[in-house]
């Protein structure tokens, strides 16, 4: 248990469905981030919020919203995604400042068809 | 922009002892990671180095930093078939937020 929580663990949605990821956590961290992990493929940073504001956005399609209402929650909501948005998606926190190492949550298994 | 680089994969005994590699190009990093992630979970801090140190132990694992070379590795004494797993390398500094991954490497552990 790393402190960071994502929800749900697995999703299956049609291309033409809306549906959000949501991730928490209670580390007291300033910064979460999210992360795409698809096979065979780097690591890929999505986004990235610090105190509560956007910024990073790493070219990802307009079809991958973001929200971050408070600095403990980080959504990702998603609609009409593709089959090759298939991933895992992993959300991340980190305290800016401090020794920053990023914490992860278990990933959410998106499966798009 | 900076870049870690390892190799994808690596195949040992049980028993023996893992070395796993990582180079990195931001001199200015102001910390050093090692993640471990299991199939199905997400990647979990196993440690970490400062670049003012040139190594660190804790229990089976051995870090050892060449800041010079801009190389770092990580050794697991009395590899378990439990440590199949693949490991990130990462770097963090030089006044940024964003830790950069490596591509992770493929820990294999045979009997």
């Amino acid at each position: 248990e790393t402190g960071v929580t994502q929800t749900p663990r697995h999703l299956v949605m049609g291309m033409t469905n809306k549906k959000s990821l949501k991730c928490e956590q209670h580390l007291g961290h300033n910064a979460m981030y999210w992360y795409k992990q698809s096979a065979k493929k780097p690591l890929e940073l999505m986004f990235v919020y610090n105190f509560k504001e956007q910024t990073e956005n790493n070219s990802v399609p307009s079809r991958f919203s973001p929200e971050c209402p408070n600095s403990s929650h980080l959504f990702l909501h998603l609609h009409t995604l593709q089959p090759e948005d298939s991933a895992l998606y992993l959300c991340a926190s980190s305290q800016q400042g401090a020794q920053g190492e990023a914490f992860f949550g278990q990933g959410t298994r998106l499966t798009v068809v | 922009g900076e870049d870690v680089e390892q190799s994808l994969f690596l195949s040992v005994r049980e028993g023996d002892s893992s070395v796993i590699n990582c180079t990195y190009t931001d001199s200015s990093s102001t910390y050093l990671y090692w993640y471990k992630q299991e199939p199905g979970a997400g990647l979990q801090l196993l440690t970490y180095i400062f670049s003012n140190m040139d190594m660190k132990q804790d229990q089976r694992l051995t870090v050892l930093l060449n800041k010079k070379d801009k190389h770092l590795s990580l050794r697991i004494a009395d590899t378990q078939t439990g440590d199949s797993a693949i490991y990130f390398c990462a770097e963090w500094g030089g006044g940024s937020y964003i830790p950069t991954f490596g591509r992770g490497t493929s820990l294999i552990v045979h009997p």
